[in-house]
């Protein structure tokens, strides 16, 4: 089984720039993650998708971020502009939420740096 | 006061000592708990998942559960350089949310 594709795998650009992320999760799996983790800090949740639906996006800094769920399947993250702090990793993580089990596989990762 | 709570070390144990990584959550209906386990530089590895209260075993991993304490551990037996990494505590909470701890980085001397 296919884990969960994620790319570009490293991004740098220039501060006010914008930059996108893809996510494929794995095939089945209806919840869809995406987390921002900082060096030495663990994987905040941006956005969580349930199929098409966005289930919490609390934390998402609306003002520049933005994610869609295409058809329930792919997802894509973009940062439009992006600022220095927006340096970190992006994390796509999706489960197949069984009763209480929301266990999660997460892609290899995102590293963005913004200079 | 932070959701889930856990100190992030290092600890520094010796080979084939037991590890022992504890966490500590604020909501007291979360129902679902996972040890995650990230090497330097990789994304975080699900090693083990515990939803009742009491142990769990797997191999060298046992996951420890006790809400009435709203408290979870990971021990790790017979530990081996190849362990010392970053362990997150991640528990699950209504409505699907997960929260993640900080971590606690885990160094094992040979």
């Amino acid at each position: 089984e296919a884990g969960v594709a994620q790319s570009p795998r490293y991004k740098i650009i220039e501060k006010r720039q914008s930059v996108a992320f893809w996510c494929n999760p794995i095939s089945g799996h209806a919840t869809l993650y995406w987390y921002q983790q900082i060096l030495g800090q663990g994987p905040k949740l941006l956005i969580q998708f349930q199929n098409n639906g966005v289930v919490d996006d609390s934390q998402l800094p609306k003002d520049r971020f933005s994610a869609e769920r295409l058809k329930g399947v792919d997802s894509t993250l973009k940062i439009q502009p992006a600022k220095l702090e927006d340096s970190a990793v992006y994390l796509c993580a999706s489960s197949l939420v069984r009763g209480k089990s929301y266990e999660q596989y997460f892609g290899p990762g995102t590293r963005l740096t913004v200079t | 006061q932070k959701e889930v709570e856990q100190n992030s070390g290092p600890l520094s144990v010796p080979e084939g000592a037991i590890a022992s990584l504890n966490c500590t959550y604020s909501d007291r209906g979360s129902q679902s708990f996972f040890w995650y386990r990230q090497y330097s530089g990789k994304s975080p590895e699900l090693i083990m998942s515990i939803y009742s209260n009491g142990d769990k075993e797997d191999g060298r991993f046992t996951a420890q559960l006790n809400k009435a304490s709203q408290y979870v551990s990971l021990l790790i037996r017979d530990s081996q350089p190849s362990d010392s990494a970053t362990y997150l505590c991640a528990v699950a909470g209504g409505y699907q949310k997960v929260t993640f701890g900080i971590g606690t980085k885990l160094q094992v001397i040979p």
